[in-house]
């Protein structure tokens, strides 16, 4: 039982390319999540799927794209990369339903540098 | 806007001694509360959830409750130089969503 994992741990990209970033979870969660952490400004929802097959925005999604590929697969894409995009992204997972049910669950993180 | 309050630290203890982490919200309407660590350049890690009023313990942890006064606590007890890391709380209302806090910075000296 792997938990939340994600690919790639580490990437650089230059101003404009594109990339994917992958999270899978094995733990039968209906709802997933792509986080943003900055200094000084805590976790930032970028997107999250309550299900297989639903999207929403969060707070920032500005330059982001999702796909709620399975049950299990929740990709995040940058178009176009920025350098304000620099960031760690983290996805997480959670059960649907009330009280504790709601703890959401972290993958490792991946580092971007966008230069 | 539905936010979290934590001050950002750094709290210094000696160990051994007790830490007191605190939280406050703004949506009376938050159902369910949590307590996550996370260690620097590690993700955050659930240690405690809560969702009535009062105390709940779990080993050196104690995660308090106080709807009325808007506000969770995080008690860790004995505490230890491994304990030193940021304490995010997070709050559930009536949707899919947590709201986080910016997190407390915790430093356990020796």
């Amino acid at each position: 039982n792997a938990g939340v994992t994600q690919t790639p741990k580490f990437q650089v990209l230059k101003t404009g390319q594109s990339m994917t970033l992958q999270c899978a979870q094995d733990m039968n969660h209906n709802s997933m999540y792509w986080y943003r952490q900055d200094p000084g400004m805590g976790l930032r929802l970028i997107y999250y799927s309550a299900s297989e097959g639903t999207t929403d925005k969060g707070e920032v999604p500005n330059g982001y794209n999702v796909s709620r590929l399975n049950k299990r697969e929740f990709s995040l894409r940058l178009e176009s990369a920025a350098p304000s995009q620099t960031s760690v992204y983290f996805c997480a997972s959670t059960l649907e339903g009330g009280g504790p049910s709601r703890a959401q669950y972290f993958g490792p993180g991946t580092r971007l540098l966008v230069l | 806007q539905k936010e979290v309050e934590q001050n950002s630290g750094p709290l210094s203890v000696p160990e051994g001694a007790i830490a007191s982490l605190n939280c406050t919200y703004s949506d009376r309407g938050s159902q369910s509360f949590f307590w996550y660590r996370q260690y620097s350049g590690k993700s955050p890690e659930l240690i405690m959830f809560i969702y009535s009023n009062g105390d709940k313990e779990d080993g050196r942890f104690t995660a308090q409750l106080n709807k009325a006064s808007q506000y969770v606590s995080l008690l860790i007890r004995d505490s230890q130089p491994s304990d030193s890391a940021t304490y995010l709380c997070a709050v559930n209302t009536d949707t899919d969503k947590l709201i986080f806090g910016t997190g407390t910075r915790l430093q356990v000296f020796p």
